[in-house]
């Protein structure tokens, strides 16, 4: 099973809202990564987990939240967001600290915010 | 830091026909990927290939670490292999600083 699962696929959301993004991934993985990609752009990376801590902030506003309750759960809350901040936003995880470890994505949650 | 560069960046194909994506690197790296975006967004592995050649159905990976590029080859396209292609690569150590860098994308049209 190679498979990462993110809910809702779409949001859409008023900028006073407060909602929250999910990630599960049950391959034993123990980092655990969320990206924000906009239209005809790749992927960039916003937060990185390592064993349920966060190792990697790419300086991402705080009206973003990450939390990794356990090894197969990630989630990203959000609140106050802009209608800039709509895009598709992923989920990946990767096995363990050693580099060089394939990653694997889920599907995305296609987010606009109103 | 690590410069990853895709050509071309747009291609079009008639259904059957072949093609070569390629994915240049600037440093040595210890992860190289490449993935399918389809249009729904889903990115798909297509292949984990640091170095070496691997196969896949109609697809097949290249990486020649030495000379810092990759090669990924569709045969007989088909329609269901329109989307975006990325290369991905990771230079970092064990631990905390680990990162793909991705390149721009290939964007694929197969044409009926």
């Amino acid at each position: 099973d190679t498979e990462v699962t993110q809910t809702p696929k779409h949001l859409v959301m008023g900028m006073t809202n407060k909602k929250s993004l999910k990630c599960e991934q049950h391959m034993g993985h123990r980092a655990m990564y969320w990206y924000k990609q906009k239209a005809k752009k790749p992927p960039e990376l916003m937060f990185v987990y390592s064993y349920e801590k966060l190792s990697i902030n790419e300086s991402v506003p705080s009206r973003f939240s990450p939390e990794c309750p356990n090894s197969s759960l990630l989630n990203l809350h959000l609140h106050a967001l802009q209608p800039e901040d709509s895009a598709l936003y992923l989920c990946a995880s990767s096995q363990g600290r050693a580099p060089g470890r394939e990653a694997f994505f889920g599907q995305g949650t296609r987010l606009t915010v109103v | 830091g690590i410069q990853v560069e895709q050509s071309p960046p747009d291609l079009i194909l008639q259904e059957g026909a072949n093609s070569t994506l390629r994915c240049n690197f600037s440093d040595s790296v210890n992860n190289l990927q490449w993935f399918h975006q389809n249009p729904w967004g889903q990115l798909i592995n297509l292949f984990y290939i640091p170095s070496g050649t691997k196969q896949n159905g109609r697809l097949s990976a290249t990486t020649v670490a030495t000379e810092r590029y990759s090669l990924l080859y569709i045969s007989s396209s088909q329609t269901t292999d329109s989307g975006v292609y990325f290369c991905a690569v990771e230079r970092g150590n064990a631990g905390n600083n680990r990162k793909l860098i991705w390149g721009l994308g290939t964007s694929l049209a197969v044409n009926p």
